[in-house]
């Protein structure tokens, strides 16, 4: 069955530290993974994207990893700041048919809350 | 100002009656997505639309209709056959007419937060 999963649910930490959330994937055959940001009562906000061939991307002070063979992502904020409370969720696209469609699998999200 | 806009922000209807959920877009993309968001669940999709004048049921229609006759517009229906329509509804929008693919970037709406009363 493709899932997606997160780790820790939630997470407090004190502004200016870093932190990293995990995700771990059963999806297949994998097309991308993406990461996401979504402020309480609003919609997401993509920060990465990722394909099969790249290891990691950053976004600022955002950087995402990929292990395309554990079927391991994890997203490191460096340097918290206030505004990066929100829910950061992870979405893994798989192909349908042959590569000409595909889906994506949302994860449930891992709240962070940055406090002062 | 380029974007994706919802309306309204908060939205509460009567049991059995239908109500009509606005997204609108600028960005002259092709494709535009319904999304539904309940707590201890990821975003399930509910419609999606590649072209106009065209939409495919996503994983949970059920209770749900849309039309497509402009680009720039693509309206969700809650009908009362909807039996748990209590939910964060999010529009999004997309210049690749399939979201899954890596150049794809979706962008979306700021939400509707629909409470049967």
């Amino acid at each position: 069955k493709n899932q997606v999963e997160q780790s820790p649910q939630s997470l407090i930490i004190l502004e200016g530290k870093n932190c990293t959330l995990q995700c771990n994937y059963t999806v297949s055959p994998f097309s991308n993974l993406r990461w996401y940001k979504q402020d309480t009562g609003r919609g997401p906000v993509s920060l990465t994207i990722m394909t099969f061939s790249e290891n990691t991307k950053s976004n600022g002070r955002y950087t995402a990893t990929l292990d395309a063979d554990t079927k391991q992502s994890s997203l490191h904020i460096t340097a918290s700041q206030l505004s990066d409370s929100a829910s950061y969720i992870c979405v893994v696209s798989f192909d349908l048919n042959a590569g000409n469609n595909r889906k994506l699998i949302w994860g449930l999200g891992t709240s962070l809350a940055v406090n002062p | 100002d380029g974007g994706i806009t919802q309306s309204p922000k908060y939205l509460f209807r009567k049991e059995g009656q239908n109500v009509t959920l606005s997204c609108e877009q600028n960005l002259n993309h092709d494709a535009m997505y319904w999304y539904r968001q309940d707590p201890g669940q990821g975003l399930r999709l509910i419609y999606y639309s590649q072209i106009v004048n065209d939409f495919q049921k996503g994983d949970i229609a059920e209770g749900y209709s849309v039309s497509r006759e402009k680009k720039e517009s693509f309206p969700l229906t809650v009908t009362s056959a909807q039996k748990n329509p209590t939910a964060f509804y999010l529009c999004a929008s997309s210049s690749h007419r399939d979201l899954g693919v890596s150049r794809a970037e979706a962008f979306f709406g700021q939400g509707t937060r629909l409470t049967v009363v």
